[in-house]
């Protein structure tokens, strides 16, 4: 099955920095990776998501990059602001899975 | 997202006894998903459905049992509780993924979670 590793666990950084978040994965036949925020005490919720179609997709501060030979993909965050603070977890789905395998997760922390 | 819902918020139980969770959704999503968060380990699968008549374990099942009452319901039984159950449990819905008939999104929809204390 699909193996996902997310680097790094923990991520501190300034704010008005830029933030990355790293993942691998290991099905060459992956298709979709999504990104979710999950903030203190909530609910995980979709920030922005990917296509093996494409190599990059942006929405404001937020992109991501994929690189399916390498079979990884990141989460770029610039000009972070403190509520940018969560927990990010990345995931991959395809290949003939019909559900996605998570990352372990990053919590990332602005500090004003 | 408040169209996905679970009962109850909060529980403490004692090792031996039987739990149950229970998750509702007014998204009219056939997907229906089971997920347990433990610090440093992500999100890992329980239990899914993808209509009522199915039911797949995923990568961590030993333990636990769930029952599709109805597209809209899918409840997480803890036949008998242990203190390495403790955990936030997480009910999550989607949509059928595009490529699919009628398909649109492969958008996960959590629930606000059921934080479980085992004793």
């Amino acid at each position: 099955g699909e193996n996902v590793e997310q680097h790094p666990s923990t991520l501190s950084v300034q704010e008005g920095d830029s933030a990355v978040i790293k993942c691998t994965y290991s099905d060459s036949a992956s298709n979709y990776f999504p990104w979710y925020k999950q903030e203190l005490g909530k609910r995980p919720q979709l920030i922005i998501d990917i296509r093996s179609n494409v190599g990059e997709k942006k929405d404001q501060r937020i992109a991501v990059t994929l690189n399916k030979t390498a079979k990884h993909f990141s989460l770029h965050i610039t000009e972070t602001q403190p509520e940018d603070s969560a927990v990010y977890f990345c995931a991959a789905k395809g290949g003939g899975s019909y559900i996605p395998t998570f990352g372990r997760g990053t919590s990332l922390i602005v500090h004003p | 997202d408040a169209d996905v819902t679970q009962t109850p918020r909060n529980r403490i139980t004692k090792t031996g006894k039987r739990i149950m969770l229970e998750c509702s959704q007014t998204k009219g999503h056939d997907r229906m998903y089971w997920y347990r968060q433990d610090p440093g380990l992500g999100l890992r699968l329980i239990y899914y459905s993808f209509d009522v008549k199915d039911i797949n374990k995923g990568e961590i099942s030993d333990g636990y049992s769930v029952s599709r009452q109805a597209q809209a319901k899918f409840s997480l039984s803890l036949e008998s509780a242990i203190p390495n159950q403790t955990a936030l449990y997480f009910c999550a819905t989607s949509d059928l993924p595009p490529g699919l008939a009628g398909g649109r999104t492969d958008t996960q929809y959590f629930g606000p979670g059921t934080r479980l204390t085992v004793l």
